[in-house]
């Protein structure tokens, strides 16, 4: 296990319908990245959370959005749902360091699914 | 022209076999290639990461690039039904491609 979790597992939820999704990065971590995995498809970047500020956002329309807690927690909240969120959301979070790259760690993920 | 191609076919193989896993990728400034396996219900876990052309081994698994060809690749040597899962490249962490999925029949 890598210590990132998320919730819910699972959820239902109407076209037009907002929804909320939550992570919790792993300890010592301070940026977090949002994916949305189809099925069938590799992960898709939404964005990226670094010290509460977006650091980086994918091709994802604005109802996509984002927090960042001071306890470098997160949230995904997606507005006006579609069929087509239908998904896996993921979260990974790492550690930014000063140069070099740094390893993400996925959480299980939440399915998403959009009636 | 996507980021980072990966043929989406699955892929099944005797245990025992040797798997042989490869993606494209469009952008030479890219600078990590990541290969990631996940089973089923579970999110993406890292397999390995290289910065620079060549090989790079851990036990059974070697990553392969090759900078001039824009092309990755990941070896599975001695598979194990274990080793069943979807295998996915990444190139600086951002773009994914689409995943295999590896069966090894015992």
């Amino acid at each position: 296990e890598t210590g990132v979790t998320q919730s819910p597992t699972h959820l239902i939820k109407t076209r037009g319908q907002q929804v909320t999704l939550r992570c919790s990065s792993q300890s010592g971590h301070n940026t977090v990245s949002w994916y949305q995995q189809a099925l069938g498809q590799g992960p898709q970047f939404i964005f990226q959370y670094y010290r509460e500020e977006e650091n980086g956002r994918g091709n994802f329309p604005p109802r996509f959005s984002g927090l960042q807690f001071p306890n470098y927690s997160s949230e995904l909240n997606v507005n006006a749902l579609e069929l087509d969120d239908s998904a896996l959301y993921l979260c990974a979070s790492s550690s930014k360091l000063a140069g070099g790259t740094d390893t993400q760690y996925f959480g299980p993920g939440t399915r998403l699914t959009v009636l | 022209q996507k980021e980072v191609e990966q043929d989406p076919g699955p892929l099944s193989v005797p245990e025992g076999a040797i798997v042989s896993l490869n993606c494209t990728y469009s952008n030479s400034a890219f600078q990590y290639f990541m290969w990631y396996r996940q089973y089923s219900r579970k999110g993406p876990e890292l397999l390995m990461y290289t910065y620079s052309s060549g090989n790079k081994e851990d036990g059974r698994f070697t990553a392969q690039v090759d900078k001039s060809s824009k092309y990755i690749s990941l070896f599975i040597r001695d598979s194990q039904p274990s080793d069943s899962a979807t295998y996915l490249c990444a190139v600086d962490r951002l773009a994914f491609g689409k995943g295999n999925q590896v069966v090894v029949i015992p």
